[in-house]
């Protein structure tokens, strides 16, 4: 089993539909969970981060922990169509060190 | 602020050929960087860690005397690729830490480059 498993879709909903996006994990010790989108040959851009449990809210954005589930979720409110692109989940354990990422959900939202 | 580049972001090499890829913080200090490789439709693995000052931690499987890393300053990283075979045909990203920014650290990647070996 691998540490961090995400679907890769890819998953396509029209303009203005609520995105759902889900990792699920192994390790019990991960503590700090992250959100990345990247676009087609682009480094990956840090779209929000939650330490252990819980949920945080950012604009159209909502990032949920489970961490008894071993399950975090990335909520896209009001998908646009420049919200299409691959994003990545990871992790870690510690601030500052490497991240696990998960295979990434490519979404595609049409106009 | 907080930008990290890469240079190139585009090669095509021989095989048997070396390639350098450098990597730099641009406005901020950085004592650890870490280098991921990422094929196609697949998830960023992590190569090493960087740290200035010191020799580089590689993860198992990656071979350092294949991928050499020099963390010479706290704002530049290179990675090269030596005697690159086709399957080291990868996109290569580097993230640089951000210590202090918050309790998270953040990491900040770069653009990545996109090796090709004929």
């Amino acid at each position: 089993q691998k540490e961090v498993e995400q679907d890769p879709g890819p998953l396509s909903v029209p303009e203005g539909a609520i995105v759902s996006l889900n990792c699920t994990y192994s390790n019990s010790a991960f503590q700090y969970f992250m959100w990345y989108r990247q676009y087609s040959r682009k480094g990956p851009e840090l779209l929000m981060y939650t330490y252990s449990s819980g949920n945080k809210e950012d604009g159209r954005f909502t990032a949920q922990v489970d961490k008894s589930s071993k399950y975090i979720s990335l909520f896209i409110r009001d998908s646009q169509p420049s919200d299409s692109a691959t994003y990545l989940c990871a992790m870690s354990n510690q601030a500052g060190t490497a991240l696990i990422f998960g295979k990434g959900t490519t979404l595609s939202v049409s106009s | 602020g907080a930008v990290v580049s890469q240079h190139p972001s585009w090669v095509i090499c021989k095989s048997g050929t070396s390639v350098k890829i450098e990597c730099r913080s641009l406005d901020f200090q950085a004592t650890t960087m870490f280098w991921y490789r990422q094929f196609p439709k697949q998830s960023l693995m992590l190569m090493a860690t960087s740290n200035e000052g010191s020799k580089a931690t590689y993860e198992q499987g990656v071979e350092k005397d294949k991928f050499l890393i020099n963390h010479a300053s706290l704002t530049l990283s290179t990675l090269t690729v030596t005697s690159a075979h086709p399957e080291d045909s990868s996109f290569y990203i580097c993230s640089a830490v951000l210590q202090g920014l918050s309790v998270y650290n953040e990491q900040f990647f770069g653009p990545g480059t996109r090796l090709t070996v004929l």
